[in-house]
């Protein structure tokens, strides 16, 4: 069974930094790619940025280019994301995602 | 950037009726490999996403026979036969043909 098991999170003050992991189990991690996909309160479901299975290429929403960072360890079965220089709008459920998501995580931004 | 489109945003339906929900695509979403990359997901509250259907039309594991999807073109669709009362929640289509991957606005499916 695919598990994706999240962790990380948290309250940040604006301009502060996070990150985020999730551990997959239950298939062969290096084989596939992944995305990383935020909800905001109450809103719908933005992606956010994707990786391929060997981590050699990135892609990343408009809105967190330049800031978040996606990157996998395949060695530990590990996808992980690097949230720089946050802004009260990037506050948000986080999710790993494959066909099967990650529980999530919560991400606030305030001051 | 392809903008998913779904109507209607709410729906309320009577257990054992069926309902369906569209999602229009701005663009094809059919690769020269023969795949549709359109995508159903159902979300209960407090839940992430779960995967219904994928390539269009494909049910995935676990997911009752009672839920399908079909295409024409641009225009997808997800029917689910006997609405159950486990079915409440909010359906969203999502595509993956082209970065950035886009999702449908949501339908909220309540239950009578």
């Amino acid at each position: 069974e695919v598990q994706l098991l999240q962790s990380g999170g948290g309250l940040v003050r604006p301009g502060g930094s996070l990150r985020l992991s999730c551990a997959g189990s239950g298939f062969v991690f290096d084989k596939y790619g992944m995305n990383w996909v935020r909800q905001a309160p109450g809103k719908g479901l933005e992606w956010v940025a994707a990786i391929s299975g060997r981590g050699d290429t990135t892609y990343y929403a408009d809105s967190v280019k330049g800031r978040f960072t996606i990157s996998r360890d395949n060695s530990k079965n590990t996808l992980y994301l690097q949230l720089n220089s946050l802004r009260p709008d990037d506050t948000a459920v986080y999710y790993c995602a494959l066909d099967s998501w990650g529980q999530g995580t919560l991400v606030i931004v305030s001051s | 950037e392809i903008v998913l489109t779904q109507t209607p945003l709410f729906l309320s339906v009577t257990p054992g009726q069926p309902a369906s929900i569209s999602c229009k695509s701005s663009q094809s979403l059919l690769h020269r490999d023969g795949k549709t990359y359109l995508y159903w997901y159902l979300q209960k509250p407090g839940q992430p996403p779960q995967l219904l259907i994928y390539e269009a039309s494909n049910r995935f594991f676990g997911v009752p026979d009672r839920f399908s999807g079909s295409d024409s073109g641009t225009d997808f669709t997800l029917t689910i036969s006997r609405v159950e009362a486990e079915d409440f929640g909010v359906y969203y289509c999502m595509q993956s043909i082209q970065i950035p991957l886009t999702f449908g606005q949501g339908t909220k499916v309540d239950i009578k």
